[in-house]
């Protein structure tokens, strides 16, 4: 069965500094991943998808993610943090092909500090 | 990608009483699905509906409870029966993306609070 974790339910970050969210993933086959951001009371946004082409996926706003079948990881990390990435972020994982379903992980919370 | 309105976008309910969410998709889509969301939870997913068949509803939901309709390929409602304040939520749809059918765009979501 698929899963997604996401290690850290809070991440706070200075403006102008790096930002790393992780995630771990299960999979018994090769799985498409995905990072979705959502603002405050605003819809899900796609940042990012990995569907078994390149392994360092780059995403909208400068965010890119990489992914390590050796650690079943899908980190997403950025340069360099903005007040307005301030924002859920949440992991996740399609299921087997045919159904297309999707399962969330719990989501990240990101805090940028000024 | 593909652009989904949801209607209402809010609503105050009381319990025991039944809220229709509608969701509209600007393209013909196969597969849309139905999502739950509750205060300072993740997305759980509450069913996938094809058009002319009955919906797929996942563990720990029912029809009785949730019943979808999809008269068409652009067009779903989810119906909350009998509500309770445990179903204050946000209710969100999402379609699948041709031509990548791996991604999926989500509508602005519907939030319901049950007194």
């Amino acid at each position: 069965a698929q899963s997604v974790t996401q290690l850290d339910s809070h991440v706070s970050v200075s403006e102008g500094t790096p930002v790393l969210l992780r995630c771990n993933y299960s999979s018994s086959y090769s799985p498409s991943l995905f990072w979705y951001v959502q603002h405050p009371n605003k819809g899900l946004q796609l940042l990012l998808k990995y569907t078994s082409a390149a392994t360092l996926v780059k995403g909208i706003n400068g965010f890119e993610a990489e992914f390590k079948k050796s650690e079943t990881s899908f980190h997403l990390t950025k340069p360099s943090a903005h007040m307005s990435d301030a924002a859920e972020y949440f992991c996740v994982v399609s299921v087997d092909s045919g159904t297309y379903k999707y399962i969330f992980g719990t989501g990240t919370r990101l805090k940028v500090l000024a | 990608s593909a652009v989904i309105s949801q209607k209402p976008s809010r609503d105050i309910c009381q319990r025991g009483t039944s809220l229709t969410i509608q969701c509209q998709v600007d393209s013909q889509v196969t597969m849309m699905f139905w999502y739950r969301q509750q205060p300072g939870q993740s997305l759980t997913l509450i069913a996938t509906a094809n058009q002319g068949s009955e919906a797929t509803y996942e563990s720990g939901f029912v029809i009785d409870k949730f019943p979808i309709s999809r008269p068409n390929l652009t067009f779903s409602t989810l119906t909350v029966s009998n509500m309770s304040p445990e179903d204050s939520s946000i209710y969100l749809c999402s379609v699948h993306g041709a031509p990548s059918y791996n991604e999926q765009f989500f509508g602005p979501g519907t939030r319901l609070t049950v007194l």
